[in-house]
């Protein structure tokens, strides 16, 4: 299995609502990414966590809250979001820290209305 | 300010042409680049990588070129196809000290096969 897998793959929600964007990988990877992409923009890194713990937090907004249950899952929880938080929010892994090949989902597109 | 960025937004290539797209880059430190290409409404895929120590790397119909001294990358497409077409990022590794690291991302450069 090489696959990232993100649910759900659409997502609209109202900026009081309360939602989760899941990912999963079993490829054994150790570490995981939550990037966001904007529409004709390039991918921008949120969260790296490494070994299930969260080792980066790129200023982030506290409305995103990550999470890592286990080594093969990780969840980005969202509360009271802004329209100007929709975008294409793209999950990857890889093999651990130090390790720079990624491989990434195909991202979960929310919208905020 | 991002560090890896490309020269072109958008490249138009004849379908059976090669393809040529570029990357420049600021920080001098840098020792590992990543291209990756994202078709529409897809997650990125991984095509190719190259470390500091080279200056050419090779592929199935892409090579990879990396001129240190003018920090510049390249990536050649041979005999260019209708599944080419996709917007093609160059990336590099994120030093975050003793952490775990990630990619940063160039602007992009979308790719258009013309028939």
């Amino acid at each position: 299995d090489t696959e990232v897998t993100q649910t759900p793959k659409h997502l609209v929600m109202g900026m009081t609502n309360k939602k989760s964007l899941k990912c999963e990988q079993h490829m054994g990877h150790r570490a995981m990414y939550w990037y966001k992409q904007k529409a004709k923009k390039p991918p921008e890194l949120m969260f790296v966590y490494s070994y299930e713990k969260l080792s980066i937090n790129e200023s982030v907004p506290s409305r995103f809250s990550p999470e890592c249950p286990n080594s093969s899952l990780l969840n980005l929880h969202l509360h009271a979001l802004q329209p100007e938080d929709s975008a294409l929010y793209l999950c990857a892994s890889s093999q651990g820290p130090g390790i720079w090949e990624l491989f990434f989902g195909e991202g979960s597109r929310l919208t905020v209305l | 300010g991002e560090s890896v960025g490309l020269h072109l937004p958008t490249l138009s290539v004849q379908e059976g042409d090669n393809s040529i797209i570029n990357c420049a880059y600021s920080n001098s430190a840098s020792d590992y680049f990543i291209w990756y290409k994202q078709e529409s409404g897809k997650g990125p895929q991984f095509i190719i990588d190259i470390r500091s120590n080279m200056d050419k790397r090779q592929g199935q119909r892409v090579t990879v070129l990396l001129n240190k001294t003018v920090k510049h990358l390249s990536l050649q497409i041979a005999a260019t196809q209708p599944g080419d077409s996709a917007v093609y990022f160059c990336a590099e590794k994120r030093w975050a000290g003793g952490g775990a690291d990630g990619l940063t991302f160039g602007k992009g450069t979308h790719l258009i096969i013309q028939p």
